[in-house]
């Protein structure tokens, strides 16, 4: 089956740090990889996605590369803000529109 | 601009209650979906529907019913709430399966039940 593994959080990093949360997936197939993020008290919303291998997603200064070779998804930010502070969902989708989600990340960015 | 939405987003209910979860999107979307999201599980899918008139199950579908009437509406039944349904629920639209992978997924903001 499908699965989706994300580090444990939460995380705290101080403003300007630099983020890495990984994720690492497998698949019985071809996977889309995503990153929704979801602030507190609203939904969730697609960050970033990447639809094949050696595919960088990136959006508001956040990058992923999708590699194959090691099944991994890893998001990155060279500099968090206050206003990143979050939950970051990893997610897979194999040939249909149906996510197989990781547990989630919670992010804390402190000034 | 409304894309996909919830309501209610918050309910309390007693044990044994019903209740119905109403999800509409107006973004002409096939697929729709529901997950739930627990603390330290993710968001696992409980139905979904790839068409007016047709559903599935999808992880967690014990305890729910859904139907799909039309293209816009897919909403979630509780038919005898139980104090392990409470979570909070997620409905999603996407575009046809025909178009390549990778398609964006809609959210709405979720709806937070309480079942005491």
């Amino acid at each position: 089956g499908n699965s989706v593994t994300q580090m444990e959080g939460p995380v705290t990093l101080s403003e300007e740090a630099f983020l890495t949360i990984n994720c690492t997936y497998t698949a019985t197939g071809y996977p889309s990889l995503f990153w929704y993020v979801q602030y507190p008290g609203e939904g969730l919303q697609l960050l970033l996605k990447a639809t094949k291998a050696d595919d960088k997603g990136s959006n508001k200064g956040f990058e992923a590369t999708y590699r194959k070779e090691t099944t991994s998804f890893h998001l990155e930010k060279g500099s968090v803000q206050v206003s990143d502070s979050a939950v970051y969902f990893c997610a897979l989708s194999v040939g249909s529109y149906q996510l197989t989600f990781g547990k989630g990340t919670k992010l804390s960015v402190i000034p | 601009n409304a894309g996909v939405t919830q309501t209610p987003k918050f309910q309390v209910l007693k044990t044994g209650q019903s209740m119905t979860l109403q999800c509409a999107q107006d973004m002409n979307h096939e697929y729709m979906s529901w997950y739930r999201q627990d603390p330290g599980m993710g968001l696992r899918l409980i139905h979904y529907s790839v068409g007016a008139g047709i559903t599935d199950q999808g992880e967690v579908p014990n305890g729910y019913n859904v139907s799909r009437s039309t293209t816009e509406d897919f909403p979630l039944r509780l038919l005898s709430a139980a104090p392990s349904q409470t979570s909070v629920y997620f409905c999603a639209s996407s575009y046809s399966q025909a178009v390549p992978s990778g398609n964006t997924i809609y959210f709405g903001e979720g709806s937070w039940l309480t079942v005491v």
